[in-house]
């Protein structure tokens, strides 16, 4: 049953440190998704690659915040450094080409 | 004003109900439609996609697109305790960029026994 992973999947940290969130797609997936979801914003798309380039990170802060694909089986998404804000639940997202997606369990990180 | 528009709810029903969950949208550029549920404490799943307007079925689900009033539909039949989840519609412009697409904030649904 194949299925997408994150890493950890709970993190309580401090204001200032940095964050590792991480990633492994659907073998076989060459689209992969960083998305943010908090009661207050709903789900936001934070980051996308394709064939592991990036495509688009427009949602990101990018003064903080980096993503990257160093090989296809891992994604990883990057905070330094944290902030109280930036506590959410960060979901990967893998899929093939075209309709729909499929959703890891999602990290959820505590800046406190 | 956002892009995708969905009532947050909560939704309560008795088992058995029909439930209907809705979305409307601004960008009349959407051409694919897709309706996701999510338990608590868990990512979420797709559940359909469908393509412009008109109507798909599966099993107790049917979605339901109508392009002219920019507005979407997912109806539950015989709805169950285990639909108990949140529904997130999502709205994206071609296909193969499907995964990019613009969600709705979510309708959470209790069906009660």
């Amino acid at each position: 049953d194949a299925r997408v992973t994150q890493t950890p999947r709970h993190k309580v940290t401090e204001m200032g440190q940095e964050v590792t969130m991480r990633c492994q797609p659907i073998l076989g997936h060459n689209t992969v998704f960083w998305y943010r979801q908090t009661m207050m914003q709903g789900l936001e798309l934070l980051a996308y690659f394709r064939n592991r380039a990036p495509l688009d990170d427009s949602g990101m802060p990018k003064d903080r915040f980096s993503a990257e694909m160093p090989d296809a089986t891992l994604a990883t998404l990057k905070i330094q450094p944290s902030e109280p804000r930036d506590s959410a639940v960060y979901f990967c997202a893998s899929g093939p080409i075209g309709l729909g997606v499929f959703f890891g369990p999602g990290t959820r990180l505590t800046v406190l | 004003q956002k892009e995708v528009e969905q009532d947050p709810g909560p939704l309560s029903v008795p088992e058995g109900a029909i439930v209907s969950l809705n979305c409307t949208y601004s960008n009349s550029a959407f051409q694919y439609f897709m309706w996701y549920r999510q338990y608590s404490r868990k990512g979420p799943e797709l559940l359909m996609y469908t393509y412009s307007s008109g109507n798909k079925e599966d099993g107790r689900f049917t979605a339901q697109v109508d392009k002219s009033s920019k507005y979407i539909s997912l109806f539950i039949r015989d709805s169950q305790p285990s639909d108990s989840a949140t529904y997130l519609c999502a709205m994206s412009l071609i296909n193969t960029n499907a995964g990019k697409s613009t969600f709705g904030d979510g309708t959470t649904l209790t069906v009660k026994p």
